[in-house]
């Protein structure tokens, strides 16, 4: 079974602090994207990478950096957290290739900062 | 620029009644299109892809080229069917930059007793 995970469900953190979201797959997807999700907004992509060490910014990457040393976990880092992060944050995985394309989200991680 | 648009926010029909989401598209080669479910609590996932031609829980959704829509269909709406639907395009296969989704902003279906 796919699974994708994230290492908290709810995170409540102070304006200012560094914040690291971890999501971790097990499916050897070369892909992997971290998404915040937000009423009336969709669904917006802020980092992507596709292979370790590679990453690539999505629509939103301002204020966010990530980091994947390992193929299997994709670490979102928000250097100083402001309160307009408070969001939802969709982790998710995929392959490349291949006619049965899919994403493959985690949990998500409600973040509030205050 | 690729862009998927959902006409509507928000969905509301009654249980028995048939509904259809809206998704249509602006890409110029040949898509390929996902509508993703996520039920209350729950994480979000892929419901149907169109190259599959298949029909979950009920669901349906036909590529329209000629009107560059992806509208997803059931003929009798059921209460947990309520839920947030996303439409999402993908890059053709050999196309640049296509490991990633462009989506809709969603629509939220509600299905009344």
């Amino acid at each position: 079974d796919v699974k994708v995970t994230q290492s908290s469900r709810y995170l409540v953190k102070r304006t200012g602090e560094k914040v690291f979201l971890e999501c971790v797959q097990d499916m050897d997807h070369e892909n992997m994207f971290w998404y915040r999700q937000d009423p009336g907004l969709g669904l917006r992509l802020i980092y992507f990478s596709y292979d370790v060490k590679m990453k690539e910014k999505g629509d939103i990457p301002e204020g966010y950096s990530v980091s994947r040393e390992k193929k299997e976990r994709f670490s979102l880092i928000l250097e100083s957290a402001s309160t307009n992060q408070t969001s939802m944050y969709l982790c998710a995985s995929s392959l490349s290739l291949g006619v049965s394309y899919e994403q493959y989200f985690g949990p998500g991680t409600r973040l509030t900062v205050t | 620029a690729q862009r998927v648009t959902q006409p509507e926010k928000l969905l509301s029909v009654f249980k028995g009644a048939p509904v259809e989401l809206k998704c249509n598209y602006s890409y110029s080669g040949s898509p390929e299109l996902f509508w993703y479910v996520q039920y209350s609590r729950q994480r979000l996932q892929l419901l149907l892809r169109h190259i599959s031609r298949e029909s979950i829980k009920g669901f349906t959704a036909d590529l329209n080229k000629g009107e560059t829509s992806f509208h997803l269909k059931k003929p009798f709406a059921q209460e947990e069917d309520s839920a947030m639907y996303y439409c999402a395009l993908k890059r053709r296969a050999d196309a640049g930059n296509n490991r990633k989704l462009i989506w809709g902003l969603g629509t939220s279906l509600a299905v009344n007793p």
